[in-house]
């Protein structure tokens, strides 16, 4: 596509449930990245794949936070177990290797109800 | 490690008046260094970015910003304000070291007000 994808644009859940949201990269791009962005508060790093290199987990907030990415391409941000602190918006970016700028999808905005 | 300080949470202007968004950076390596712009309800959009050619960056809709190694600040500007550049502005890092090969640090975001 011509810029990243993410879905659900929304989703609404009940505490306690597990939630999948998808990023679709742009095409060719290696780098990916998750990020997280709570009311009011800027933008906190979940995680980052480079290529074939080990994921940087670094920025998940606990174990129920998991992600992957499929054939270099689509990336899957899982959350289990969903508690109230995890609404949010759920921003995904992807990059050529290099040092070019990161493009953002609209994001997925989760509440946990 | 890398890191991004935007001085200013909220920053509010009269239309037509000078912008001033601060960033400055820690790097302990030359930094690629990025504007970019979130709208409500939308995600981010790069303003402008900085790679190691001229230190003064024009970017989109009139912004501009200086990267000034001494200071290790990338401020951004723009001459005159418009309603329209009422957003969040995010300054974000990017370097080349070991394990965060290419990973993003993102300052904590300055809320733009403009007053008509």
């Amino acid at each position: 596509g011509a810029g990243v994808s993410q879905s659900p644009s929304n989703k609404v859940t009940e505490k306690g449930k597990d939630v999948e949201l998808r990023c679709d990269p742009i095409s060719g791009h290696t780098a990916l990245y998750w990020y997280r962005q709570s009311l009011g508060q800027g933008l906190e790093f979940l995680i980052y794949f480079q290529g074939n290199s080990a994921p940087d987990k670094s920025g998940l907030p606990s174990d129920r936070f998991s992600a992957e990415r499929t054939g270099g391409s689509v990336s899957t941000l899982t959350i289990q177990r969903t508690q109230q602190e995890d609404s949010a918006v759920y921003l995904c970016a992807s990059s050529w290797t290099g040092y070019t700028e990161a493009f953002f999808g609209q994001g997925t905005r989760l509440t946990v109800v | 490690a890398q890191s991004v300080t935007q001085l200013g949470s909220h920053v509010s202007v009269s239309e037509g008046a000078l912008v001033l968004l601060r960033c400055n950076y820690s790097s302990s390596v030359p930094p690629y260094l990025f504007w970019y712009v979130q709208y409500p309800n939308q995600g981010l959009q790069l303003l402008l970015k900085y790679t190691s050619a001229a230190t003064l960056v024009k970017g989109i809709n009139g912004f501009e910003a200086e990267f000034k190694k001494s200071e290790t600040s990338f401020h951004l500007t723009k001459p005159s304000a418009h309603m329209s550049d009422a957003a969040e502005y995010f300054c974000a890092v990017r370097v080349d070291r070991g394990s965060t090969l290419g990973r993003l640090y993102f300052g904590r975001g300055t809320q733009l007000t403009v007053w008509p």
